[in-house]
């Protein structure tokens, strides 16, 4: 199985600031098969980045995905108050369909 | 629109049974697999189970494997989990989820509450 390990584990920025959060798996990715999801409280997670950086429909483009093999990377380039949320990292490549443990992006 | 809307979740003591439903509106179901994704309280995302459009191959995470069965009604645009043998382990919220046609998952549901407790 694919593990997915993301740091850090809470970012503490503030709006304006470039954020980058990494996920890095145990094993190659195939295909680059990895998703960027964003969870707020209450709320179910939305797709973000796929195919590790194709942005999903209506994702704007301050969110950026990089990456390849086993480290990939979510950017947001300037963030917006309503950034501040939980990502996960998955991959998609072959079942297990792995998540990360998530990163809290947190207002500083 | 895609809309994906779960029901079936509540209160079942440990050993018991468990359907969850999803119905799924605003695309063609069958053409696309669909997941179950849980999220124990205050946790992370854990994946559960695929089905293929065809609903001729699934996946399970070892957690559930043995125990839950995922399966779909083509004609009722609708997805499911059958949950037997329950642990308390097995309490969060489900979300039902479509596979994106270009990858990953790109619709979800609101998620339904499964509680575990005797």
């Amino acid at each position: 199985d694919i593990v997915l390990t993301q740091s850090p584990g809470t970012l503490s920025l503030s709006p304006g600031e470039r954020a980058t959060l990494s996920c890095r798996a145990s094993q190659r990715v195939n295909s680059n098969y990895l998703a960027w999801y964003q969870q707020k409280v209450g709320q179910a997670p939305r797709l973000l980045i796929y195919g590790a950086s194709s942005r999903a429909s209506g994702i704007p483009d301050r969110f950026s995905g990089s990456g390849s093999g086993t480290d990939f990377t979510l950017t947001i380039s300037r963030l917006e108050p309503e950034d501040f949320a939980v990502y996960y990292c998955q991959q998609y490549a072959g079942s297990p369909y792995t998540f990360g443990q998530g990163t809290k992006l947190e207002i500083k | 629109e895609v809309r994906l809307v779960e029901s079936g979740g509540g209160l079942e003591q440990p050993g018991g049974s468990l359907r969850l439903s999803c119905e799924a509106s605003g695309f063609t179901f069958l053409s696309y697999a669909m997941s179950w994704v849980r999220q124990a309280p205050g946790k992370g995302l854990e994946w559960v189970s695929t089905i293929r459009g065809t609903g001729d191959t699934t996946n399970y995470a070892d957690s559930v494997k043995g125990r839950f069965t995922i399966s779909r009604d083509n004609s009722k645009n609708t997805l499911y989990l059958q949950m037997n043998s329950l642990r308390a382990e097995d309490t969060a919220i489900y979300f039902c989820a479509k596979f994106g046609g270009y990858g990953g998952f790109d619709s979800w549901g609101q998620g339904s509450l499964v509680t575990v407790a005797s």
